[in-house]
C-alpha cells in the first residue's frame, strides 16, 4: 500500500534561514507525489508536484522539493524562510492502486513556525 | 478567478439535526472529493465523483451522503450529526483522474455539534 511520513510534528525556523520540511514514501511503483500547505481556517493549497523528470521541483512561493529515488524521500524546500510561510504543510502521495478517481494519501502534516 | 467555492464557511447544527454542506467549483472539473479534517490531522477522503459516478470509500460511514446535481455543484448531507462529526469539511476538484493531476480544495465548512 502506499505510504508517505512526514517525521517532524513541528520545524522552526529564523525568518531568512533556510527551511527544510522532511517527507519520506512507500510506493509500489513510479510515484506521483505533491506538496500542499494549509493556513489557519483554510482549505488546503497546493504547492508543486513531482511526476517524472527533473528531480529538483519548482513550485509557489518560492517553494521547491527534491525528489530522491534512493532515499525515498521527497523534501520541500525554500532558500529564506519568511514568517509568512507559517503553516501547516502536508506531502501526499497518489495512491496508484486506487486510479479511479485520483485518492491522495496525505502524510500526517508538519507545522511550520517562522519566526522574526 | 476559477475556484472552488464552499458554503457555508462555518456551520452551526444539533445533535442528530440533518445539515447539508454545499461546493461549487467554476473550473469544470470532473472530479469533485469531499474530505473530512480534524483538528489538523490529515484529510480523510470521505468519496468523489467522476462526472456522475458516485465512489464512495469502504469506511464512510452510511450517515454521510453525497449529491452532484451538475458539473458544478456538489453536496454533502450528513443524516444525523454526532459530536464526532464536529470537524472541517473539504471540497476538491480535480481536472480528470490522471495521477499527475493536483487537487485544489475550497476554503473548508468548519462544522460544529452541539
Amino acid at each position: 500500500a502506499q505510504s508517505v511520513a512526514q517525521p517532524e510534528d513541528q520545524v522552526n525556523v529564523a525568518e531568512g534561514n533556510p527551511l527544510t520540511v522532511k517527507c519520506t514514501y512507500s510506493v509500489s511503483g513510479n510515484p506521483y507525489l505533491f506538496w500542499y500547505v494549509q493556513y489557519p481556517n483554510r482549505g488546503l493549497q497546493f504547492l508543486l508536484k513531482y511526476i517524472t523528470g527533473d528531480n529538483l521541483v519548482k513550485g509557489s512561493y518560492g517553494f521547491e522539493a527534491e525528489f530522491n529515488k534512493s532515499q525515498t524521500s521527497f523534501h520541500l524546500k525554500k532558500p529564506s524562510a519568511l514568517v509568512s510561510d507559517s503553516a501547516l504543510y502536508f506531502c501526499a502521495v497518489r495512491d496508484l492502486i486506487y486510479n479511479q478517481g485520483g485518492k491522495l494519501i496525505f502524510g500526517q502534516g508538519t507545522e511550520l513556525s517562522v519566526k522574526p | 478567478d476559477a475556484m472552488v467555492i464552499q458554503n457555508p464557511r462555518y456551520q452551526v447544527t444539533q445533535f442528530g439535526k440533518p445539515v447539508t454542506l454545499s461546493c461549487s467549483q467554476t473550473l469544470n472539473h470532473n472530479v469533485m472529493y469531499w474530505y473530512q479534517q480534524k483538528s489538523s490531522q490529515a484529510p480523510k477522503l470521505l468519496f468523489h465523483y467522476y462526472d456522475k459516478d458516485f465512489n464512495n470509500e469502504a469506511d464512510t460511514p452510511d450517515n454521510f451522503q453525497s449529491r452532484r446535481p451538475n458539473t458544478s455543484f456538489c453536496f454533502l448531507d450528513i443524516r444525523s450529526p454526532g459530536l464526532g462529526d464536529a470537524a472541517m469539511y473539504l471540497c476538491a476538484t480535480s481536472r480528470d483522474r490522471g495521477r499527475g493531476n493536483e487537487q485544489f480544495f475550497g476554503p473548508g465548512t468548519r462544522l460544529t455539534v452541539l
